[in-house]
Parts: C-alpha cells; sequence; structure tokens
C-alpha cells in the first residue's frame, strides 16, 4: 500500500541554525515526491517536487530535498533558518494523472 | 495566491443548518480534490473529481455532498452536520498529465 510518514511530529530549531525534515515513502513504482508548507488557517503551498532527473531538488524560500531511491526517503533541507519558516511541513507522494497521499506534517518550531 | 479561491474563508453553521462551500480554479486544471484537515487528524482526501466525473469517495458521510458543475468549479454541500465535522477543508486541483495539487486557501468550518 502507498504510504508517507513523517517521523517528526514537532521539531524545534533555533534561528539560523539547519533545517531537515524526514520522509519516507512506501510506493510501488518510481513516484512523485512533494513537499509542502502550511501557515495556520491557510491553505497548503507547493515548496519543491521530484519529478525525475537530478535527485537534489531546489525549491522556493531556500529549501532543497534529496530523493534517495535506495532508502525511500525525500528530506527536506535549509541551511539556514528564519522565524517566518515556522509553519507544519507535509510530504507528499503521488504519480500522473492519480491523487497524492501526504503524510501527516511535521511542525516546525523556531526559537530566537 | 495559488488560482484555487474559496469561499466563504469561515463558516459556522448548526446542526440542522444547510449551507454551501465554493471552489474555483481557473488554470485550466482537470482534476479538482476535497480534503478534510483537522486537529487530531491527518489531511484527509474526501472526494476527488476528473473531468467533472467523480472518481473517488472515501467513505466520506452523505452528509456531505460533492457537486462538480464543470472542470472549473466544484461545490461542498452541507446539511445535518456534527460537531465533530469542524474542521478546515480545503480544496485543490491538478492538470492534466500532472501530478501537484495546488491548494486554495480552504474554508474554516465550525459547527455548533
Amino acid at each position: 500500500a502507498q504510504s508517507v510518514t513523517q517521523p517528526d511530529i514537532h521539531i524545534t530549531v533555533s534561528e539560523g541554525a539547519s533545517l531537515e525534515l524526514r520522509c519516507n515513502y512506501s510506493y510501488g513504482a518510481t513516484p512523485y515526491l512533494f513537499w509542502y508548507v502550511q501557515s495556520p488557517g491557510q491553505g497548503l503551498q507547493l515548496l519543491l517536487k521530484y519529478f525525475s532527473g537530478d535527485t537534489l531538488v531546489q525549491g522556493i524560500k531556500g529549501f532543497e530535498a534529496e530523493f534517495k531511491r535506495s532508502q525511500s526517503s525525500f528530506n527536506l533541507r535549509k541551511p539556514s533558518v528564519h522565524w517566518s519558516d515556522a509553519a507544519e511541513y507535509f510530504c507528499a507522494v503521488g504519480e500522473r494523472d492519480d491523487k497524492i497521499i501526504f503524510g501527516k506534517g511535521t511542525r516546525l518550531h523556531i526559537l530566537p | 495566491e495559488t488560482g484555487v479561491t474559496q469561499t466563504p474563508r469561515h463558516l459556522v453553521m448548526g446542526m440542522t443548518n444547510k449551507k454551501s462551500l465554493k471552489c474555483e480554479q481557473h488554470l485550466g486544471h482537470n482534476a479538482m480534490y476535497w480534503y478534510k484537515q483537522s486537529a487530531k487528524k491527518p489531511l484527509e482526501l474526501m472526494f476527488v473529481y476528473n473531468f467533472k466525473e467523480q472518481t473517488e469517495n472515501n467513505s466520506v458521510p452523505s452528509r456531505f455532498s460533492p457537486e462538480c458543475p464543470n472542470s472549473s468549479h466544484l461545490f461542498l454541500h452541507l446539511h445535518t452536520l456534527q460537531p465533530e465535522d469542524s474542521a478546515l477543508y480545503l480544496c485543490a486541483s491538478s492538470p492534466l498529465g500532472g501530478a501537484e495539487a495546488f491548494f486554495g486557501q480552504g474554508t474554516r468550518l465550525t459547527v455548533v
């Protein structure tokens, strides 16, 4: 069965520190992979996506993610977080012309 | 601004009321989705429409009734809801041949 696991429900980092949010997936074929961000009371905004090609993808707001097929992972990273990055982050998998399956989300807290 | 507009942004309704949520996209997308996001559960896919045809109903109670009159509009008709139906209802759309979903800002529904 298709699934997405985000093992960390909450993550707290200090402003200026580096960030890595974990995502593991279970999928029959090579999936399309996504990271979305959600600010309180808002919809989800696409940060980045991986379809094929270079396994390191760059997204908006200085985020990047790396697809590792051997580990079934697609972790999100940022070298230096800003207070405005505090939000909830969702990893998702899907395939062409099919629905997207979301993880449960990781809430990011930033310490000043 | 993702190009997906949901109205209203906030809705308070009694358990005997009938109301409708509206979603509109002019991105040329062919698929539209309703998701439910509540505080204690992960993002739940409710309904999927492809080219105005419902292709998925994830065991949603009949008090939620979707309608997709054309590829640009999606409604969620609500009647005799329960307090546990209070949640953020998110609409999304995706393009033909694509996979990523574009979300609206959601309708915050409170059932009293």
